[in-house]
């Protein structure tokens, strides 16, 4: 079955850059969609086929997909953006939505 | 306002059966294939059971499949997944969410909490 590999978690300063990473084996020829998700509330789609932004979402979140990592790049971080964030594709060959472990972000 | 509410979660023994209901406004139901994902307390995403607009297609997670039925009624805009033979690992909030043809989920629902324990 098809495997998405995030970092468990990744810190930033307020107001630098965040990169969450998504790693699938060819996942460059999938279409990757990411999510964030606060304590106690469902899950919101920030990033869709790789680096589109649903409307509301700020430009700062931004995505890209090559080879075998996607990328979520979260620009000019606030202490808001603090969240998991999760990875998700749709394996054709197994017909399985799958999601990656998910990575905590913390804004030091 | 496009809206997903779910409801029919609680406690229930393991081996017993459980029907989770998810209403859905503010956008026509009819079009759209619908989703289910839970996900274990202090855990990550996991995917449930997927379903065409009409029907027609229905997925299910290996963990799932044979013991979970997703289900719809177009008529009534709501969907459905009934869960049997449930176990201590089936314990999650349980979310219903909306699926484009590119596979996102957007939106979800609040989620409603199952519990599987004697």
């Amino acid at each position: 079955s098809y495997v998405l590999t995030q970092p468990p978690s990744v810190s930033v300063a307020p107001g630098k850059t965040a990169r969450i990473t998504c790693g699938g084996n060819n996942i460059g020829s999938k279409s990757v969609h990411w999510y964030q998700q606060k304590p106690g509330q469902a899950p919101v789609l920030v990033i869709y086929d790789d680096s589109d932004r649903p409307s509301g979402i700020p430009e700062r979140f931004s995505g890209s997909n090559s080879g075998n990592t996607a990328t979520l790049t979260i620009s000019r971080v606030e202490a808001g953006d603090e969240a998991d964030y999760y990875c998700q594709v749709w394996d054709s060959s197994s017909d399985h939505v799958v999601f990656g472990g998910g990575t905590k972000l913390t804004v030091l | 306002e496009v809206q997903l509410v779910e409801s029919g979660g609680g406690l229930v023994k393991p081996g017993g059966s459980l029907r989770l209901s998810c209403a859905a406004s503010g956008f026509t139901f009819s079009s759209y294939s619908m989703n289910w994902v839970r996900q274990a307390p202090g855990k990550g995403l996991e995917w449930v059971s997927s379903i065409s607009s009409s029907s027609s297609y229905i997925y299910y997670a290996d963990s799932v499949k044979g013991r979970f039925t997703i289900s719809r009624d177009n008529a009534k805009n709501s969907l459905y997944l009934q869960m049997n033979s449930l176990r201590a690992e089936d314990t999650a909030v349980y979310y219903c969410a909306s699926r484009s043809s590119s596979w996102w989920f957007d939106p979800w629902g609040q989620g409603t909490l199952v519990t599987v324990s004697s």
